[in-house]
């Protein structure tokens, strides 16, 4: 079966640089989230798309975008780099749409392994 | 505000031995999910179980089995004649339904579990 798919798998960057995380979810999945682990931690929520809107932020700083186009791949947009930016970044993709109750159940991609120097 | 504690960090066991993970949850919500996934040392996150607040049947899938608690708050998940390939962090997740609740995660802080040859 498909799985959610993340490009660069791995990305270094310098410190004020600018990087773009790709997430492609899975067919026919109308959600995707986005989420931040660093070295040793669990993962930690930044941002999700509904059909293409935002629908919840959690802790993403203000110099990190995202959107989700027409076909339902998202990007993470990331500018101004700092050293405590370096961490594997997750995208998940869930299917909302008939879900009852909110009991989707969200599918992570590899990650994207970001390393600021 | 919900919160998910897995109190043990760390645990070691040697091959064929049987090992429960611990997870304690917290939530004012009346509806919720909960989750399993396992993150090998490559680094995805692999889903493996979702269990709803309102089914408290505990299941067993080949050597995985759970164990939900609610008059506890506990989701434990036990894997049975382990074996070396079940070595990775091993993180519980949380997610609620209560109106305007987002639908992101709530992970754990992780348990790192090591099967010894």
């Amino acid at each position: 079966a498909a799985g959610v798919i993340q490009s660069p798998r791995h990305l270094i960057k310098e410190k004020r640089e600018t990087a773009t995380l790709k997430c492609y979810p899975i067919p026919r999945h109308d959600t995707v989230y986005w989420y931040q682990q660093g070295p040793g931690q669990d993962p930690q929520f930044l941002i999700s798309f509904y059909e293409k809107m935002q629908s919840d932020k959690g802790s993403i700083p203000d110099r990190f975008s995202a959107q989700q186009f027409s076909d339902y791949h998202s990007e993470l947009n990331m500018s101004s780099l700092e050293l405590g930016d370096s961490a594997l970044y997750f995208c998940a993709s869930s299917l909302v749409r008939g879900s009852p109750r909110n009991q989707e159940t969200q599918y992570f991609g590899p990650g994207t392994r970001l390393l600021v120097l | 505000a919900q919160k998910v504690t897995q109190a043990q960090t760390e645990i070691s066991v040697v091959e064929k031995e049987d090992v429960t993970l611990d997870c304690v949850y917290e939530t004012r919500d009346t509806t919720y999910y909960l989750f399993w996934y396992k993150q090998p040392p490559s680094g995805e996150l692999v889903f493996l179980i979702r269990r709803n607040s309102f089914d408290e049947q505990n299941e067993i899938s080949g050597r995985y089995s759970w164990n939900f608690q609610k008059s506890t708050s506990s989701f434990n998940f036990t894997i049975t004649a382990s074996q070396v390939v079940d070595s990775a962090v091993y993180f519980c997740a949380l997610k609620t339904v209560s109106s305007g609740s987002a639908r992101q995660l709530t992970f754990g802080s992780g348990t790192q579990l090591t099967v010894l040859p």
